[in-house]
């Protein structure tokens, strides 16, 4: 039942080490987006992905890369972990209209912790 | 580019009594309009959206919201809060010109008191 989905909830790392976050939608969105949550509770979107296509790409490190296998599915990929990534990191989707605005649906978030 | 202020960082209330939370925003077309609320160690629940049409807003767990296009705003609130309203809120405006993409005031934090 669950709409949006994230994995894993919580993410202990080390400096340097590379990982990654899953994000799965099961209610036919064409659209899906990362947002990080900073320490002060500060939300700002990373990236969208429009059926595949990246559309938003907010001024992000390069050590960030998404991937979307297909419209279900955009995974964030973090190379070179560094302590100021440690955040909460919020998948969301939405179906994007051409005549109109959509709420956008949010995963639970993944807590990423880099020691 | 849009922007979003919440202008009160913390409130604290007691069970029962009326909260307002404060919201004004920037954008250069046609607002939309949210309001979110995260829980302690969860995530991000839609209470109410405004579009169009009519300004007043009702939304979930009996919150309402107030477009005020002559001031840029778009208050919460509620007539008698609840020990479980304790939680993060936030405010956020979507732009349809920017990928839909929504941008998020800083959040209040609601303490309720009993």
């Amino acid at each position: 039942d669950t709409a949006v989905s994230q994995t894993p909830k919580y993410l202990v790392t080390q400096m340097g080490n590379d990982k990654s976050i899953k994000c799965e939608q099961n209610l036919g969105h064409d659209t899906m987006y990362w947002y990080k949550q900073d320490s002060k509770k500060f939300l700002k979107i990373m990236f969208s992905y429009n059926n595949k296509e990246l559309i938003i790409n907010e001024t992000v490190p390069n050590r960030f890369s998404p991937k979307s296998p297909d419209k279900a599915h955009l995974n964030l990929h973090i190379n070179s972990l560094e302590l100021g990534d440690s955040a909460v990191y919020f998948c969301a989707s939405s179906q994007v209209r051409l005549a109109n605005y959509n709420e956008q649906f949010f995963g639970p978030g993944t807590r990423l912790t880099v020691l | 580019a849009q922007s979003v202020t919440q202008p009160d960082i913390h409130i604290t209330v007691s069970e029962g009594a009326s909260l307002e939370l404060r919201c004004n925003y920037s954008y250069g077309a046609t607002p939309y309009l949210f309001w979110y609320v995260q829980s302690p160690g969860q995530g991000l629940q839609l209470l109410l959206k405004y579009f169009s049409g009519d300004t007043l807003v009702q939304g979930i767990k009996g919150f309402e919201a107030e477009f005020k296009r002559s001031q840029s705003s778009f208050n919460l609130r509620k007539p008698s809060v609840h020990w479980s309203d304790a939680a993060e809120y936030f405010c956020a405006v979507g732009a349809r010109a920017a990928g839909n993409k929504l941008t998020f005031g800083g959040g209040t934090r609601v303490l309720v008191k009993p």
